[in-house]
């Protein structure tokens, strides 16, 4: 059973479009959701965090929204460039243990 | 460089002899975890270890030991590898419960 759902599997966007990934979550413990960037041969990155107690979080081109009653949320990249073409993940924490979402494959067509 | 360094980056070997993969990290971090990556499955969380001495289970940790002798070091030992642990495995460190996580270069492992 996994613990936080990620979607779409992959995702082909126009450059200059917005991107927008899903997950959602059941366990209303995790206190911590956190995003990463994953390049092909690389560790995960991260990108950006957000914590329940805020609803939407933004770092130059990439916003995480978050909503606590629905136990969603998500990662909007505006402006997606072909350099932000990854496979990105979702996770989800409570404590010492981390859930990832099966990720995400981005391409953003030039 | 601040860095979470692992070894071997891609091994091969046989059903049954065991192996470690090393993990080490130069940032003084509290945290450190592994993860075993798989398609479709995303990254899931095989041990975890808040201090020296100091380990406990992840999601997935069957067939799998640590050890956490030295605050930089963190190896993942498979005593009696199984080809269903084919995998790539990804060592992380973070300074404390609410810090960035930082993950390793990853080691491609195949059991044959």
């Amino acid at each position: 059973q996994q613990q936080v759902k990620q979607s779409p599997q992959s995702l082909i966007v126009q450059k200059g479009g917005i991107s927008i990934i899903n997950c959602a979550y059941e366990n209303t413990a995790f206190d911590y959701f956190p995003w990463y960037q994953q390049f092909p041969g690389k560790g995960p990155a991260l990108l950006i965090a957000i914590r329940p107690d805020v609803s939407e979080k933004k770092e130059g081109r990439f916003t995480i929204s978050f909503n606590k009653s629905a136990k969603q949320f998500s990662l909007h990249i505006m402006d997606s460039q072909p350099g932000d073409s990854a496979t990105y993940f979702c996770a989800a924490s409570n404590f010492n243990k981390f859930y990832f979402g099966s990720g995400t494959k981005l391409n953003v067509k030039p | 460089e601040a860095q979470v360094t692992q070894n071997p980056r891609y091994l091969i070997t046989v059903t049954g002899k065991k192996l470690t993969v090393t993990c080490s990290q130069n940032m003084n971090h509290e945290y450190m975890s592994w993860y075993r990556q798989d398609p479709g499955l995303g990254l899931r969380q095989i041990y975890y270890s808040m201090n020296v001495e100091v380990t406990d289970k992840g999601d997935v940790p069957e067939g799998y030991k640590v050890s956490r002798k030295e605050k930089r070091n963190f190896p993942l030992i498979l005593e009696s590898p199984s080809p269903n642990q084919t995998s790539l495995y990804f060592c992380a460190s973070r300074l404390d419960r609410v810090g960035e996580q930082y993950f390793g270069p990853g080691t491609r492992l195949t059991v044959t």
